[in-house]
């Protein structure tokens, strides 16, 4: 099984602030006939369903504002917030869906207001 | 507008069994994969097992397989969990998610129905 974790497990920012999670695959999520990076990030606010944010490792899903980004290659992956939001606070996900037996999760990143 | 509406979460004994729904609506069902994806009280996700558009090709966690079963009926736009021997590990809130047409992440996700495993 691919293994992906996160860093840190929370992180306190400021508003207007960036915040800046990583996330490592224990290998390659990287698929080289499409060069595409199978990672997805997602947003969990408290008491609701996931939402997807970041496919592809940097594609933004539609409807999702522009101060979230996703970037890397490969086994590194971040997801940067800019601008920090209040309605940004959340728990992060990483998944990888390179291999899909079994897809798996990021621990979680948890994001709060400093 | 894409709905997944989860049903059929209850308390049950440890040892016991569970049918678990997935509603869905908005969408042309038989377009997509669709899986469900775990998450205990206070921890993470964790993906549980799914199925292909025509049903074909179920996959498993390793921690479910050969206790649950996920199947669909896309004459009626719905998905099934088949949850036997559960455990109180398997305490978790279950959520229905629908697999992209043109990748494998998961771009929509049901609101979740809480199952708990207790005597």
């Amino acid at each position: 099984d691919i293994v992906v974790t996160q860093s840190p497990d929370s992180l306190a920012v400021s508003l207007g602030e960036r915040a800046t999670i990583n996330c490592k695959s224990s290998q390659s999520v990287l698929y080289s006939s499409n060069n595409k990076n199978y990672l997805a990030w997602y947003q969990q606010k408290p008491g609701q369903p996931p939402k997807l944010l970041i496919y592809w490792a940097s594609t933004r899903e539609s409807g999702v504002p522009d101060r979230f980004s996703g970037s890397g290659s490969g086994t590194d992956f971040t997801l940067t917030i800019d601008n920090l939001q209040a309605e940004d606070v959340a728990v992060y996900y990483c998944q990888q869906y390179y291999d899909i037996l079994p897809f798996t999760f990021g621990q979680g990143t948890k994001v709060e207001i400093k | 507008e894409v709905q997944l509406v989860e049903s059929g979460g209850t308390v049950v004994r440890p040892g016991g069994s569970l049918r678990l729904s997935c509603a869905a609506s908005g969408f042309t069902f038989d377009d997509h994969a669709m899986n469900w994806v775990r998450q205990a009280p206070g921890k993470g996700l964790e993906w549980v097992a799914g199925i292909k558009w025509n049903g074909g090709s179920p996959g498993y966690a390793d921690s479910v397989r050969g206790r649950f079963t996920i199947s669909r009926d896309n004459a009626k736009n719905s998905l099934y969990l088949e949850m036997n021997s559960l455990r109180a590990e398997d305490t978790a809130l279950y959520y229905c998610a629908r697999e992209s047409s043109s990748s494998f992440h998961f771009d929509y996700w049901g609101q979740g129905t809480p199952v708990t495993v207790s005597s």
